[in-house]
């Protein structure tokens, strides 16, 4: 069956580290995004991606980036992890157009002390 | 303002019972709606999309007020499974969550 995984699961860095969170589909789908959840919040979109070679920012991208290589994977980067970025992140991909339901992993526990 | 605003709850309801909630949306141009529910700690997962004449899945309802720019979301006869974090997810130019709606069914 087809899925979205993400790895790892659980991680604790240091301030200052630089730190990738991966995130593969095996659904096929073009576009693929990166997610944000805190306390209060909704999930807020840090980068997407509509296709190979395409990379976009959300509403929350400073400190992160991605890239996007293949139609699997886009890794999440964080250049310098900070307290702040302590969250959980939840990586989703969907095909065809943009109201297309999107398909959420399960989600890395990231925190930075 | 918020993009997407919920009521966090908690709503607590027993088996059986009808609970409805609301969520509102700040921009009128948004072009679709979407309920999707997350379990404790889970990914969140669709659960419906929401059409302006209003649709029924099962036991769930969902109506869309786009006058005055609001979707709601009613569940019948509750179930203890029931029990989640209600997110209401609005696209315009992407897609916008809310902080979600947590209902607990209680036996």
């Amino acid at each position: 069956d087809a899925e979205i995984t993400q790895s790892p699961r659980h991680k604790i860095t240091e301030t200052g580290r630089q730190v990738t969170l991966a995130c593969h589909q095996t659904w096929n789908h073009n576009n693929m995004f990166w997610y944000r959840q805190d306390l209060g919040h909704g999930l807020r979109l840090i980068h997407y991606s509509y296709g190979v070679q395409d990379t976009n920012k959300g509403e929350v991208s400073d400190g992160y980036s991605v890239s996007r290589s293949n139609t699997e994977d886009l890794p999440l980067t964080l250049e310098s992890a900070a307290s702040s970025q302590t969250s959980v992140y939840f990586c989703a991909s969907s095909g065809g157009r943009s109201n297309n339901e999107q398909f959420f992993g399960p989600g890395t526990r990231l925190t930075v002390l | 303002r918020k993009e997407v605003e919920q009521d966090p709850g908690p709503f607590n309801v027993p088996e059986g019972a009808t609970v409805a909630f609301n969520c509102t949306y700040s921009n009128s141009a948004s072009q679709s709606f979407f309920w999707y529910r997350q379990d404790c700690r889970k990914e969140p997962k669709l659960l419906m999309s929401v059409y302006s004449s209003g649709n029924e899945d099962g036991r769930f309802t969902a109506q869309l007020n786009r006058a005055s720019q609001y979707i709601s979301l009613l569940i019948r006869d509750s179930k203890l499974s029931d029990s989640a974090t209600y997110l209401c997810v609005v696209l315009d130019y992407k897609l916008s969550f809310g902080a979600g709606t947590t209902v607990t069914v209680r036996a």
